[in-house]
């Protein structure tokens, strides 16, 4: 079975950019939280969907925002890029009823 | 907000040395989850924990869910080569409901084994 998938892997964008993110849940996982892993840091958690529904965000600014598609599927965006959005961005899915989550291989974004 | 200390923050080792270590948080947690990452990848699950004293093994690995359920263990027996890389222990706080996936982690625990 496929496991996450993210697309694209690698990214570079200006400051001041828009920059959308995909990411495809493991099939049968209805759930698909989002997280921002700067060098060096364990990952922080940005946004969870569940069943196309925002159910968690994290202390994030108002220039990250997600969505959830009727096949599961996610995007995040952000807008109005800082150099400091410079990071690896992790999509992971989780089954419903269960609490694990299993990670993508990520976006790395360079806001150069 | 939540925090989690993991401790410690890197170790070097020979290969087929024990390797312990702990992760420790202000608040409760309900699931304890370990996960390993390598150099550009997303973290691959290798445990969860679900009831506080549960003891859990997955091959040479094996984790332990405190008794207060503010900390976490994990050991790995018999190191070899590719356990290098970083170690993150990760706390989930709501028991079940629809907050899947919301995880707080730790600052990750480097590892790098010695042939």
């Amino acid at each position: 079975d496929a496991g996450v998938t993210q697309s694209p892997t690698h990214l570079i964008k200006t400051r001041g950019q828009h920059v959308t993110l995909r990411c495809s849940p493991i099939s049968g996982h209805k759930s698909v939280s989002w997280y921002q892993q700067v060098l060096g840091q364990g990952p922080q958690f940005i946004f969870q969907y569940y069943e196309k529904e925002e159910r968690g965000r994290g202390n994030f600014p108002d220039r990250f925002s997600a969505r959830q598609f009727p096949n599961y599927s996610s995007e995040l965006n952000v807008n109005a890029l800082l150099l400091g959005d410079s990071a690896l961005y992790l999509c992971a899915s989780s089954p419903r009823g269960g609490t694990e989550a299993f990670f993508g291989q990520g976006t790395r974004l360079t806001v150069v | 907000g939540q925090q989690l200390n993991q401790s410690p923050q890197s170790m070097f080792i020979q290969e087929g040395e024990d390797v312990s270590m702990n992760c420790t948080s202000s608040s409760i947690f309900n699931t304890w989850l370990w996960y390993k990452q390598d150099p550009g990848e997303g973290p691959v699950l290798l445990i969860a924990l679900y009831k506080a004293g549960e003891l859990t093994s997955n091959g040479r690995l094996t984790a332990q869910f405190g008794i207060t359920r503010k900390d976490s263990f994990l050991n790995i027996s018999a190191s070899i080569p590719s356990d290098v890389g970083i170690y993150f222990c990760a706390g989930q706080l709501d028991a079940g409901g629809t907050s899947y996936g919301k995880l707080t982690f730790g600052q990750g625990t480097i590892l790098t084994v010695h042939p």
